[in-house]
């Protein structure tokens, strides 16, 4: 396994304002990934974070919305920007690890809430 | 793309076993997984299957039919502490690393 450090944990925000979240690995990484989390409801893939070029995002969403960045293996940053309140939700980064079979490893979250 | 079944709430008694089902349709197959996640936590990884059959790991089980497209995950003993979120996630087969993941079950587990 892995520890997967996110920042922040939890933040209010307002609305049309952008919030930057950061997540860091202390072990060698294969693959990073975000997922959103909404309410009640079950993990959606945002985009696949790569190394020194642009994320690969999933239909639905876009980099102007979400603009990632991946600027070495083991960190990488995922923006909201212009936030509404439909973008309240848990943001997860993801990891797959050298040497395992593909499973994927999570950091703790950070719970955005829009006002 | 995918699509991943799962029941949405199952509830069982302390010491009992609970079967949560989860059938997949899609183009191609990589691997099934399970994950738990606690309210309020992230996800953590319990189970792996690629070829038919069942792993056995402690109290927790998984049992893969490729040909049925179905999985289950079966929990033996079942402790309160077993009460979370059960998510089926399967590997996109055009894309080794990515999962997509069901609704997931909740398990509330009574004494």
């Amino acid at each position: 396994s892995a520890v997967i450090s996110q920042k922040p944990s939890r933040d209010i925000c307002q609305r049309g304002t952008s919030l930057t979240i950061q997540c860091q690995v202390d072990s060698q990484v294969t693959m990073m990934f975000w997922y959103r989390q909404q309410p009640g409801q079950s993990l959606t893939l945002i985009a696949t974070a790569n190394q020194g070029s642009e994320a690969t995002y999933e239909s639905g969403f876009v980099i102007d919305k979400f603009p990632i960045s991946r600027p070495n293996l083991t960190f990488s940053t995922l923006t909201v920007s212009n936030m509404s309140p439909e973008d309240s939700s848990i943001y997860l980064c993801s990891v797959v690890l050298a040497g395992g079979f593909g499973e994927l490893f999570f950091g703790e979250g950070s719970r955005l809430t829009v006002l | 793309g995918q699509n991943i079944d799962q029941p949405t709430e199952m509830t069982a008694t302390e010491g009992a076993i609970v079967q949560i089902n989860c059938t997949y349709q899609t183009s191609g197959f990589n691997g099934l997984f399970w994950y738990q996640q606690h309210a309020g936590e992230a996800p953590t990884f319990l189970s792996y299957n690629v070829l038919d059959g069942l792993e056995e790991k402690g109290r927790f089980s998984s049992f893969l039919s490729r040909s049925k497209g179905y999985s289950y995950l079966l929990l033996k003993e079942l402790q309160m502490k077993d009460s979370a979120s059960y998510l089926c996630a399967v590997r996109d087969p055009f894309y080794d690393y990515k999962l997509s993941f069901g609704a997931g079950t909740t398990v509330t587990v009574r004494a």
